[in-house]
C-alpha cells in the first residue's frame, strides 16, 4: 500500500541538540518533498522543498535530505531551542506527473531547557 | 496580503444539519485545497482546484461532502447532512503553481467543526 510514515513517537531533545526527524514513504515517486511546521492551533506553515535531483538543502539551522533510493526524508534542526517545540510534517506529491499533495502523520517535537 | 481566510473558526452543530465552511486564497495563487485533520487520521487531502477547476475530489470521504470554486477569490466546502464522526478540523491551503507543480502551501488558521 502507499504511504508516508513519520516518526511515531514524540521526539524530546535537550536544549542546544540537533533533532533529527524521519519521513519514510512507500510505493510513491515523487518529484519533490517538503517540510511544515505545525504549532497548536495553527494551519501548517512551510519550511523547506527539496526537488529529486537534490541531495540536501540547507536553511538556517535547518537541513533537509532526500534520498530516493531509500525512498526517504531526513530533517535536522541544528542548535535546537524551546521555540522549536512544534509538530513536523513532511509533505510529498505522491506521483510526480500530478499536482496534489499529501502529509505524513506528523512528528510532535519538543526541546527542553 | 491577509493569507488565507478561512471562516467560520469554529462551528458548534448538531447532527443532520448543514455546514458550510469558508476559505478566501491569496489573490494570485491558482490551486486551492481541503484538507481535514483529525488525531486518528492526520492531514488528509479531501479535494484541490486548480484555476477553479476540481482536479481530485477522491478523498471527499462521500456524497454528503461537496466543494466549490465559483471564482478565484472563494471557495465552500459543505457536509449535508452532517455526523458525529465529520467533528474535524478543515484546513484550506493555496499556492502559486509553476512548472504545473504546486509547489509552497499557504494555510489558513482552519475551522474546527464539532457535530453532536
Amino acid at each position: 500500500s502507499q504511504k508516508i510514515e513519520q516518526n511515531s513517537e514524540a521526539l524530546n531533545i535537550q536544549e542546544g541538540k540537533t533533532a533529527t526527524l524521519t519521513c519514510n514513504y512507500t510505493n510513491y515517486s515523487p518529484a519533490y518533498l517538503q517540510w511544515y511546521r505545525q504549532d497548536p492551533g495553527r494551519g501548517p506553515v512551510f519550511l523547506l522543498l527539496i526537488r529529486e535531483n537534490e541531495k540536501e538543502k540547507r536553511k538556517e539551522r535547518l537541513k533537509v535530505t532526500f534520498d530516493t533510493t531509500l525512498k526517504q526524508s531526513l530533517f535536522h534542526i541544528t542548535a535546537s531551542q524551546p521555540a522549536d517545540s512544534a509538530t513536523y510534517l513532511c509533505a510529498l506529491d505522491p506521483n510526480s506527473s500530478a499536482s496534489k499533495i499529501i502529509f505524513g502523520s506528523g512528528t510532535r517535537l519538543s526541546i527542553r531547557p | 496580503d491577509a493569507g488565507v481566510i478561512q471562516s467560520p473558526r469554529h462551528e458548534v452543530t448538531e447532527m443532520g444539519q448543514e455546514v458550510t465552511l469558508r476559505c478566501k486564497p491569496i489573490s494570485g495563487h491558482d490551486y486551492l485545497f481541503w484538507y481535514r485533520q483529525t488525531m486518528m487520521r492526520g492531514l488528509e487531502l479531501l479535494i484541490y482546484f486548480n484555476n477553479n477547476v476540481p482536479i481530485d475530489d477522491s478523498g471527499m470521504p462521500e456524497d454528503r461532502f461537496s466543494a466549490k470554486m465559483p471564482n478565484a477569490s472563494f471557495s465552500t466546502l459543505k457536509i449535508q447532512p452532517s455526523e458525529p464522526r465529520d467533528s474535524a478540523v478543515y484546513f484550506c491551503a493555496s499556492s502559486y503553481g509553476t512548472g504545473g507543480a504546486p509547489g509552497e502551501l499557504f494555510f489558513g488558521e482552519g475551522s474546527r467543526l464539532t457535530v453532536l
